[in-house]
């Protein structure tokens, strides 16, 4: 089992409509989550960040975390076409080790 | 503010030769990553410093990858002798906080032939 797991996709939504995006992590005592979005070519960039239970909305976003069940949840709502990118979620471990998923891509049709 | 600087951003260069990689973070920055991007592989985490120290370096492929941090505004990867398996995208990346919020540099395109 990797770290750090995401469904690459593709996954195509509808402009306007709710995106969401899922990663589950093996590490039950992990206390700090973050999403990045990668344009292609470009370099990842960070979006949102979360470190307790619950959601966390900021803009367009909301970062939804379930410690019990081991998911960090990444929302995007009126999904535009410039959201179109690879979502890489990280993760920080106990014994400070930091894992990246492979990212899900994600496309916005107008 | 100037974000996180990297040079060059490609680099092209023949099996057998050393290649450097540079970095300077952003400012008032105490942490500085360096990642390796492959299709494959995806985003790995090869090394990190913390106010210039090596803290973990498990992510360092082998002997022929070494990384420096000679002050706070400047680091080198190194690869000697490079080969092709090498060639990927490094990104340098930097924090205020250790390991948590990362800002990534525009990273250099190496390919080794």
């Amino acid at each position: 089992q990797k770290e750090v797991e995401q469904n690459s996709g593709p996954l195509s939504v509808p402009e306007g409509a709710i995106a969401s995006l899922n990663c589950t992590y093996s590490d039950r005592g992990s206390q700090s989550f973050f999403w990045y979005r990668q344009y292609s070519g470009k370099s990842p960039e960070l979006i949102m960040f979360i470190y307790s239970n619950g959601d966390k909305e900021d803009g367009r976003f909301t970062a939804q975390l379930n410690k019990a069940s081991q998911y960090v949840s990444l929302l995007i709502r009126d999904s535009q076409p410039s959201d179109s990118a690879t979502y890489l979620c990280a993760v920080l471990y106990t014994g400070n080790q930091f894992y990246f998923g492979t990212g899900t891509s994600l496309t916005v049709i107008p | 503010d100037a974000g996180v600087i990297q040079s060059p951003r490609h680099e092209v260069t023949e099996m057998g030769q050393e290649v450097t990689l540079r970095c300077k973070p952003i400012s008032g920055h105490n942490s500085l990553f360096w990642y390796r991007q492959t299709m494959m592989r995806g985003l790995e985490l090869l090394i990190y410093f913390n106010n210039n120290v090596p803290i973990d370096d498990s992510g360092m492929p082998e002997d022929r990858f070494s990384a420096k941090m000679p002050n706070a505004s400047f680091s080198t990867l190194k690869i000697q002798p490079s080969e092709p398996r090498d060639s990927a995208v490094y990104f340098c990346a930097s924090s205020f906080s250790g390991l948590r919020e990362q800002y990534f540099g525009p990273g250099t395109r190496l390919t080794v032939t």
